[in-house]
Formats: C-alpha cells, structure tokens, sequence
C-alpha cells in the first residue's frame, strides 16, 4: 500500500516571500504520478502541479514548481513570489500508473499543510 | 456540466436516519473517487471506481457505508443509520487516463451534519 506523508501540518510566509513545502511517500511501483492539490477555503480541490515518475525533470507551472527525488521518495513544492490569494490547505497526492502511462489506482493524499500567506 | 456535481451541497439529518450521496462525474471519465474530509483535516479514502472492475472498498468505515455506480457513470454513497461521527464533507472525484494530462476533478463535496 502506498502512504503519503506531510510533516508540516502549518505553514507561514511573507507576500512575495518563497516557500516550500514537504512531501514524502512509499511505494513499491516504479510507475506513477504525484500531485499537489490546492484547497482554498471555498472547499474546491484545484490542482497545483503534477509529475510523471519517469521523468526527471522537476515539473514547474508558472511561480509553482517541484522537487522530485525520486529515490529518495520525496516531492517538495515551491512556491515563488507567494501571494495572498495562495493561502490555502496544500495536499501532496500519489496515484499509480502503468508503464504505459494510463493511471489506474487510488489516488491517495498526505494528511494537508495549511499555508497562510501574510501581507 | 462541465465538471464533477455533487447534490445535495448541504445535508442536516437526524442520527439513526439513511441518507444518499450523488455524484455526477464528467462524462467519459472512468474512474471516480470518494473521499471523507473531516473540518480542517485531510482526504480519507472511502471507495474508488474503475471502469468495470469490481470497486476498491477498503476505505469504507463501517458495513453501514455502502457506494455503487449506475452504467459507469453516476455514482451514490449511502450511509445507513447515520451516526454523529459521520458528519464531515464527502468529496467526489472522477478522472480519466490521458497519459501525461492525467488529473482528478473534484466536486464541491456534501456537507453532511447528524444531529
């Protein structure tokens, strides 16, 4: 079975400030997908970022970007230039996926990191 | 709709009473996930969907959650005997394989309080 953990159940920055946030997990697959999802106070789950296991390189989106290591079982999010309206609930996420690439499986998430975002 | 609807958006029900969850995933999308989100906590697993195998059901708490889903598409969570401990928002999922564009589409949730 597959856990996923954040170790930091909060988490504080200054506007335009850079944060990162913790993510490992445990697997015994080789192929798979990890996620960070945004939860606002809205309650929308909207996702930040994904990653293939199989690429090496860091996926980034915009001021949103990764660190996967891979054999180390971890995946940071960092988030640059951080904004207000980024103050969110954070979930790290890890669905398995077949070599060929479609996902299958379930798709379990970290226990959340709450990011405030101060001015 | 173009996403994931999940009705009702709010549930008061009466401990020991039945209630029923819908969701209505996007079309085309194979599977569909349920999860349980407690205030201010994180996403418990409660059953996962996929096209036609048999459901994931290891997540469900007690025999009085129950899930099913109607021709590959809308899906209902039933909680029998509803007990105060249930109350939490229940959050719907669904998602389709598309290679490296692969991502979950979460519904608004239900927000389910037993009184």
């Amino acid at each position: 079975a597959q856990t996923v953990t954040q170790s930091q159940p909060e988490m504080s920055v200054q506007e335009a400030e850079t944060v990162t946030l913790s993510c490992t997990y445990d697997t015994s697959e080789n192929n798979y997908y990890l996620f960070w999802y945004k939860q606002p106070p809205s309650r929308q789950m909207i996702l930040v970022i994904r990653q293939e296991a199989y690429k090496q390189q860091n996926a980034t989106e915009n001021r949103f970007s990764v660190n996967f290591q891979k054999a180390a079982k971890s995946f940071s999010l960092k988030i640059s230039d951080s904004q207000l309206g980024d103050t969110a609930m954070y979930f790290c996420a890890f669905m398995k996926s077949s070599a060929g690439g479609t996902s299958y499986g379930k798709l379990t998430f970290g226990q959340g990191t709450i990011l405030t975002v101060h001015p | 709709g173009a996403g994931v609807s999940q009705s009702p958006s709010n549930k008061v029900t009466e401990k020991g009473k039945d209630v029923e969850l819908r969701c209505d995933p996007i079309s085309g999308h194979t599977a569909l996930y349920w999860y349980r989100q407690s205030l201010g906590q994180g996403l418990e697993f409660l059953i996962y969907f996929q096209g036609n195998s048999a459901p994931d059901k290891s997540g469900l708490p007690s025999d009085r959650f129950s899930a099913e889903r109607t021709g590959g598409s809308v899906s209902t969570l039933t909680i029998q005997r509803t007990q105060q401990e249930d109350s939490a928002v229940y959050l719907c999922a669904s998602c389709k394989a598309l290679g490296g564009n692969t991502e979950a589409f979460f519904g608004q949730g239900t927000r389910l309080t037993v009184v």
